[in-house]
């Protein structure tokens, strides 16, 4: 079962422009990770933030995490055509050896 | 260095068949990790190795799903009598030690016809 839930299910916007994608878990957590998803590269690694963190930066990338409302979001300044891909938040649950359960995804089209 | 390799890229079987997918980690990766992919989804979690020791096939969704990594390194997923939800893309992962984040190969896309 998926842990997450991402909204949107889709999103797609103009070059240059901010994509804004949120994700929704059921259970407390250690850190929730984003990852992205394109047909070129795979599954990839992008940001991990941990419960006691608020706000994560990393480039273009800002991760914010609300624990009381168990929810994050994840913003992507300046969006380029290579941003198309899909988006998934992953979870690993308190006290748990790091197995991850990642959300439903969002679908970030970017166009040129 | 080479990342996680999965092989073969592509597999169709037949309702009934046997498969065996294939998963080669990053040298020096502790932890191994299935998973299912359906499409339009996001990845499901399998099962988890550490080593050699399978620790956790909460996942594997029926007795016909077998993991194994028996030097703690190369890990085989196989999956007896393929039914039609098998269809899926199948996903390992790989991580060192001490780190959270996994390192994912390109998956193996199943289809049972």
């Amino acid at each position: 079962s998926q842990q997450g839930e991402e909204d949107p299910q889709a999103l797609s916007i103009q070059e240059g422009e901010n994509a804004t994608m949120n994700c929704s878990y059921k259970t407390s957590i250690n850190n929730l990770q984003w990852y992205r998803q394109n047909s070129g590269r795979g599954l990839v690694h992008l940001i991990l933030i941990r419960s006691n963190e608020r706000e994560k930066h990393s480039g273009r990338l800002r991760v914010t995490l609300d624990t009381s409302k168990k929810s994050s979001s994840l913003l992507i300044t300046a969006s380029r055509a290579a941003d198309t891909a899909s988006y998934f938040c992953a979870t690993d649950a308190a006290g748990g050896y790091q197995k991850v359960t990642f959300g439903t995804g969002t679908k970030l089209q970017v166009i040129p | 260095g080479a990342g996680v390799s999965q092989s073969p890229r592509y597999k169709v079987a037949k309702r009934g068949q046997d498969v065996a997918l294939r998963c080669d980690p990053i040298s020096g990766h502790v932890s191994l990790f299935w998973y299912q992919q359906a499409l339009g989804q996001g990845p499901e979690f399998l099962t988890y190795f550490q080593n050699e020791a399978q620790l956790d096939k909460s996942g594997l969704p029926s007795d016909r799903f077998f993991a194994e990594r028996p030097e703690g390194s190369v890990s085989t997923l196989k999956i007896q009598r393929t039914q039609q939800e098998d269809s899926a893309v199948y996903l390992c992962a790989s991580k060192p030690p001490g780190v959270y984040e996994q390192y994912f190969g390109p998956g193996t896309r199943l289809t049972v016809t």
